[in-house]
Parts: structure tokens; sequence; C-alpha cells
């Protein structure tokens, strides 16, 4: 089975660009984690959704927006991209049954 | 916000030694998982523990979740290169949102 799709997986911006990060969830999960990943450190969960509703939020900027859509997968809108905002992103998808979230190979955001 | 906390944080070693990652929390996990992940790569899931004091093998890897379910242990016997990669604890409260702890890095030389 397809494991969790991402895509770009590398994405160069400029500073107060905007960036759009997509993600595909396994087949019939329902529920899409977003976390950032800075260099070094461990991922930090930014937003959630379940059934096209977000479900929970973290340290998200508000320069930054996500949506689920009807066909689950989940988009990750980032605006006013500023240096800090490089890392990586990672989405995951649950398996409800035992709570397991398996992650996508995520997206690289550079911004110069 | 709880904390988890990975001891240690770098560990390089010989092939063949054992070795042995905690993760610990003053939090109550409902569960808790333990991920692998390559430079530049997601986190695969290797485990996931749910029951205190339950103990899980994944061929040379054993997991064990502590009896109150705030703190878990991955062991590796006979550890070879390809073991080596970042180790991340990762556990759920009440919501599926989930609390990585602080890594661990482990290098094995051959």
């Amino acid at each position: 089975a397809a494991g969790v799709i991402q895509s770009p997986r590398h994405l160069i911006k400029e500073k107060r660009e905007t960036a759009t990060l997509k993600c595909y969830p396994i087949s019939r999960h329902d529920t899409v984690y977003w976390y950032q990943q800075g260099p070094g450190q461990d991922p930090q969960f930014l937003i959630s959704f379940y059934e096209k509703m977000q479900s929970d939020k973290g340290s998200i900027p508000d320069r930054f927006s996500a949506q689920q859509f009807s066909d689950y997968h989940s988009e990750l809108n980032m605006s006013s991209l500023e240096l800090g905002d490089s890392a990586l992103y990672f989405c995951a998808s649950i398996d409800q049954t035992y709570n397991e979230q398996f992650f996508g190979p995520g997206t690289r955001l550079t911004v110069l | 916000t709880q904390l988890l906390e990975q001891s240690p944080q770098f560990l390089s070693i010989q092939e063949g030694e054992n070795l042995t990652v905690y993760c610990n929390s003053s939090s109550v996990f409902s569960s808790l998982q333990w991920y692998r992940q390559e430079p530049g790569e997601g986190p695969v899931l290797l485990v996931t523990v749910v029951t205190g004091g339950e103990v899980k093998k994944l061929k040379r890897l054993t997991f064990q979740f502590g009896d109150a379910r705030k703190d878990s242990s991955l062991h590796i016997t006979a550890a070879q290169p390809g073991d080596t990669g970042l180790y991340l604890c990762a556990g759920a409260e009440n919501t599926d949102k989930l609390i990585f702890g602080t890594g661990t890095r482990l290098q094995v030389f051959p």
C-alpha cells in the first residue's frame, strides 16, 4: 500500500513569498497532522484535521493556514515567508485503530 | 506542556555492542511510539506501546513501556551500522497529537 505522499519534496522561496505544501494521506486515513522540524530539532506539531475539520492547533504562525479537502488530502499555505520558516515540514496520517501516525517523506522548505 | 526527555542525546558505539535509550516524562501517556529518522527523511514508525508494563520485540530491538505509562526504553542488541540514525520517542496524551522526545542520535561504527 502506498504511504503518505508529500509534494513538493524540495521548495526554495524568497522572503515575503508564499508557499503551498500538499499532503496525501494513506488510503482510508481521515486524519492528517502537520509538523515542522527545524535543523537539529524534533518535530513540532502545527495543526491537525479530522474529517475535513480542524481538530487541534499547535504552534502555527498566523501567516500559515491549512485545510483538508473532501478526498482527505491537505494543504499547508504559508504566506509572508521568513528566513526562520526554513525547515522540514512533515505530514502524518493516522491509523485510528491503533492511534499510530505514519509520516510522509517531508518537504524541505528553504527561504532565501 | 509536558516534556519528553530522551537519554543519552548522542551515542557512538562499535558494531556488536548493546545499547539502551531512555524516554522519560512526568506525564502519563495513552500510547507511546518510537520512530527512527534518517537525515532529510520522515520519521519511520518502529513500534507503538499502549499498556503499562508492555514489552514488544522487533528483531534485535526491545521496547518497554513503564508500568505508570510515563516512561519507555528501547534496547538494541548487537548493534549494526544499519541501526545508525535518530531515534525519537513520541507520546500521545488525550488527543492524537504527538509530543516528541528530544531525540537520541545513534552512530554505530563497523
